[in-house]
């Protein structure tokens, strides 16, 4: 199976500020990653895939990059609404895993 | 609305069994393969099975495997998963999530895009 690492798994922010989050695979998926997001209670959401590609309708201050092993997600300029716990998960092969979570909380 | 609704969680006791369904609207269900994901209190997301769009194909976790069954009904836009041998760590949220094939430069990748709001399940004497 293939092990997805986020870090860090907590990380505390302001508003406006710049986030990356970290997915590192235990071996190579190429671009099969998707990013999610996550408010208590309630189903995640789609946000990215194929590592880079923007889910329609979520806003442009997300972006994905990396191939391989090694992804990130960055916020570029964080919103009140994107308080969450975020989840990377790998679409190269079943089981179809995802990482342990970052959650992004408030400073 | 494209959507999905679980239904079917509840209590039930070390070994019991239960039946969980997964309704879709506003979409052709019978063209599109689901999974089931769980979340157990505080934790994060597990995947736990997939099933084809005609049942042709079907896995599971290990966690699950021999104990739970996928299953659907085309012609009633439902999924299901029975749960027998349950056990106090399959408490969790379970979810069904459809699987969004989108073609990128090269190759295609089959996401998780829709996603119902989940159904509880408690496992507990």
């Amino acid at each position: 199976d293939i092990q997805l690492t986020q870090s860090p798994s907590f990380l505390s922010a302001s508003v406006g500020d710049r986030v990356t989050i970290t997915c590192r695979a235990s071996q190579g998926i190429s671009s099969y990653l998707a990013w999610y997001q996550q408010k208590p209670g309630k189903a995640p959401k789609l946000l990215i895939y194929g590592a880079s590609t923007l889910q329609s309708g979520v806003p442009s201050r997300f972006s994905g990059s990396g191939s391989g092993t090694e992804f990130t997600l960055t916020i570029s300029s964080l919103q009140p609404e994107d308080f969450a716990t975020y989840y990377c998960q790998q679409l190269n092969s079943y089981p179809r895993t995802f990482g342990q979570g970052t959650k992004v909380d408030i400073k | 609305e494209v959507q999905l609704v679980e239904s079917g969680g509840g209590l039930v006791q070390p070994g019991g069994s239960l039946r969980l369904s997964c309704t879709a609207s506003g979409f052709t269900f019978s063209t599109y393969s689901i999974n089931w994901v769980r979340q157990a209190p505080g934790k994060g997301l597990e995947w736990i099975s997939y099933i084809s769009s005609g049942s042709t194909i079907i896995y599971y976790a290990d966690s699950v495997k021999g104990r739970f069954t996928i299953s659907r009904d085309n012609a009633k836009n439902s999924l299901y998963l029975q749960m027998n041998s349950l056990r106090a760590e399959d408490t969790a949220v379970y979810y069904c999530a459809r699987v969004q094939p989108s073609s990128l430069t090269g190759f295609m990748i089959y996401t998780f895009d829709i996603w119902g709001q989940g159904t509880m399940v408690t496992v507990s004497s």
